[in-house]
């Protein structure tokens, strides 16, 4: 089955300062890759995701990437600000009609005034 | 107001005692989702339901049961024959037409004494 791994556990940065954090998949036949924000005590949700047949999407200051011959994707926040400060979990699913995603460990990111 | 709601929030229970969590949304989804999280663990799928009246294992259902008797519940109970319950529990939807953004619940979180 799909394994999905993510690094780093933690990540601090100063305001203003770019954080990167990277998942790898298994499973070659994955095609859906998003990425939730967890803020402390908060539910989880989608910030942005992207699908196999691209390999760049960006949304104002985040950006995710995709390297399907590597099996690896990445999230990229530039421009941190202190309300970034939450944890961040990537996940990778295949397209079966519905989704069975199989989530990455999470990184806390701290940002710093 | 739409979304999901799980209750209660916060649950203790001895051990050897049946619990069950209620998720209810009424966002007309069909998919539902049980998650449960654990510190560095990420996200692991308990149970899921693509409608009504059927439902899926997941990956760690052992110990756990659903039932899926209306559209827009999916209570997920915790039996005496899961080994390590304590744990933070969430629920998700998926929107119509394999949007593929999962709706969370804000959780559930079960202590066992």
């Amino acid at each position: 089955g799909e394994n999905v791994e993510q690094h780093p556990s933690t990540l601090s940065v100063q305001e203003g300062d770019s954080a990167v954090i990277k998942c790898t998949y298994s499973d070659s036949a994955s095609n859906y890759f998003p990425w939730y924000k967890q803020e402390l005590g908060k539910r989880p949700q989608l910030i942005i995701d992207i699908r196999s047949n691209v390999g760049e999407k960006k949304d104002q200051r985040i950006a995710v990437t995709l390297n399907k011959t590597a099996k690896h994707f990445s999230l990229h926040i530039t421009e941190t600000q202190p309300e970034d400060s939450a944890v961040y979990f990537c996940a990778a699913s295949i397209n079966t009609g519905f989704q069975k995603l199989v989530f990455g460990t999470g990184t806390r990111l701290l940002v710093s005034p | 107001d739409g979304g999901i709601t799980q209750s209660p929030k916060y649950l203790f229970r001895k051990e050897g005692q049946n619990v069950t969590l209620s998720c209810e949304q009424n966002l007309n989804h069909d998919a539902m989702y049980w998650y449960r999280q654990d510190p560095g663990q990420g996200l692991r799928l308990i149970y899921y339901s693509q409608i009504v009246n059927d439902f899926q294992k997941g990956d760690i259902a052992e110990g756990y049961s659903v039932s899926r008797e209306k559209k827009e519940s999916f209570p997920l109970t915790v039996t005496s024959a899961q080994k390590n319950p304590t744990a933070f529990y969430l629920c998700a939807s998926e929107g119509q037409g394999w949007s593929g953004e999962l709706f969370f619940g804000e959780g559930s979180r079960l202590t066992v004494l």
